[in-house]
């Protein structure tokens, strides 16, 4: 069975603190993804991989980098939380080529910033 | 405007009954569309994936797509309760650009 898994279900930081998301795949996925959800605004793209040590922004960028330094692992970091980083965070991986759309997403870490 | 309109509901609905979800989108360009099930705490997973125009069945499930109307629409016949979640479609262009457009999506619940 495919796996996304996601480091912590629950996150609790304060402003000001540096924060790591990590997410790994066990699908050997060349593609992965890091989106936010929030209420009234859905899912955004922050950034997104699709090989090793590549990385590209998405839509909401400012604020967090990330890291791949192997195919299976793809790492959300927040230099420094803010409040409005609060939300709930997904990751996903897909395989890539015509079929990059169809995404694995792990259950998520709802990340509150206090 | 944005690309992709989808009702955020809620959506309620006996058991049984037949479930009708709808995205409408701006972009002619857009060519492959799918639709994700997100239960409440998880993930979304996807259901449905279609390339261009036409319907495709999987079950109790039938995508269909309209791109004369730019209308696409999930069927859910005989809803269970299990079905109860947030329906989210996406959809993407042809070629080289691979991002994916999503609607805000929409909460159903299906009531034994």
């Amino acid at each position: 069975d495919v796996k996304v898994t996601q480091s912590s279900r629950y996150l609790v930081k304060r402003t000001g603190e540096k924060v790591f998301l990590e997410c790994v795949q066990d699908m050997d996925h060349e593609n992965m993804f890091w989106y936010r959800q929030d209420p009234g605004l859905g899912l955004r793209l922050i950034y997104f991989s699709y090989d090793v040590k590549m990385k590209e922004k998405g839509d909401i960028p400012e604020g967090y980098s990330v890291s791949r330094e192997k195919k299976e692992r793809f790492s959300l970091i927040l230099e420094s939380a803010s409040t409005n980083q609060t939300s709930m965070y997904l990751c996903a991986s897909s395989f890539g080529g015509a079929y990059n759309e169809k995404l694995f997403f792990g259950s998520g870490t709802q990340l509150s910033v206090l | 405007q944005k690309e992709v309109e989808q009702d955020p509901g809620p959506l309620s609905v006996p058991e049984g009954a037949i479930v009708s979800l709808n995205c409408t989108y701006s972009n002619s360009a857009f060519q492959y569309f799918m639709w994700y099930r997100q239960y409440s705490r998880k993930g979304p997973e996807l259901l449905m994936y279609t390339y261009s125009s036409g319907n495709k069945e999987d079950g109790r499930f039938t995508a269909q797509v309209d791109k004369s109307s730019k209308y696409i629409s999930l069927f859910i016949r005989d809803s269970q309760p299990s079905d109860s979640a947030t329906y989210l479609c996406a959809m993407r262009r042809a070629g080289n650009n691979r991002k994916l457009i999503w609607g805000l999506g929409t909460s159903l619940a299906v009531n034994p």
